[in-house]
């Protein structure tokens, strides 16, 4: 089974709100990391945190990391229309760079 | 940023052909890529890690003589999907892991692949 798992949502915002998702895994990790998806299409790499972090921002993207309760969020603040995509968080589960995906949650932004 | 290609986008064959994917680093070297596929609305599952100059090694449930896996060079890695079936239609992706940042994998933009 996949390690990390977002909870199930399909979020639908207007232009210039936030966006927030979550990503609980099951075991100890050394980092998790964010991707973006759009539709029929490859991942881009948004942001890596890795256990020792707390939180990180990459421009309008704010990442935090709870090892305490094994939970990740994604906020992605000032969304704009070419944000609308899918978003997987993912551990390195299996060890050697071998990810474990969540769900994914996908993300319609309302211009 | 690293640049990752998979050749085709898109194939369509027949039941009990053979399809070959090819995935390429474009401007760094890869020791190391993966093989993921995808349903519709669903996560990525990984497939197989693709090894240069060794076997692949393959997750649990993932047929290895369905899945024939190259890694001829550090630039590029094959998936060759053996006597496919309509349920081998999927989404598949590759990754690959640059050696001089290891931490982070960059995607391919996918092969749709249908079998009638």
């Amino acid at each position: 089974s996949q390690q990390g798992e977002e909870d199930p949502q399909a979020l639908s915002i207007q232009e210039g709100e936030n966006a927030t998702m979550n990503c609980s895994y099951k075991t100890s990790i050394n980092n998790l990391q964010w991707y973006r998806q759009n539709s029929g299409r490859g991942l881009v790499h948004l942001i890596l945190i890795r256990s020792n972090e707390r939180e990180k921002h990459s421009g309008r993207l704010r990442v935090t990391l709870d090892t305490s309760k094994k939970s990740s969020s994604l906020l992605i603040t000032a969304s704009r229309a070419a944000d609308t995509a899918s978003y997987f968080c993912a551990t390195d589960y299996y060890g050697n760079n071998r990810l474990a995906f969540g769900k994914g949650n996908q993300v319609v932004v309302i211009p | 940023g690293a640049v990752v290609s998979q050749h085709p986008s898109r194939v369509i064959c027949k039941s009990g052909t053979s399809v070959k994917i090819e995935c390429r680093s474009l401007d760094f070297q890869a020791t190391t890529m993966f093989w993921y596929r995808q349903f519709p609305k669903q996560s990525l599952m990984l497939m197989a890690t693709s090894n240069e100059g060794s076997k692949a090694t393959y997750e649990q449930g993932v047929e290895k003589d369905k899945f024939l896996i190259n890694h001829a060079s550090l630039t590029l890695s094959t998936l060759t999907v053996t006597s496919a079936h309509p349920e081998d239609s999927s989404f598949y992706i590759c990754s690959a892991v640059d050696l001089r940042n290891t931490d982070t994998q960059y995607f391919g933009p996918g092969t749709r692949l249908t079998v009638l």
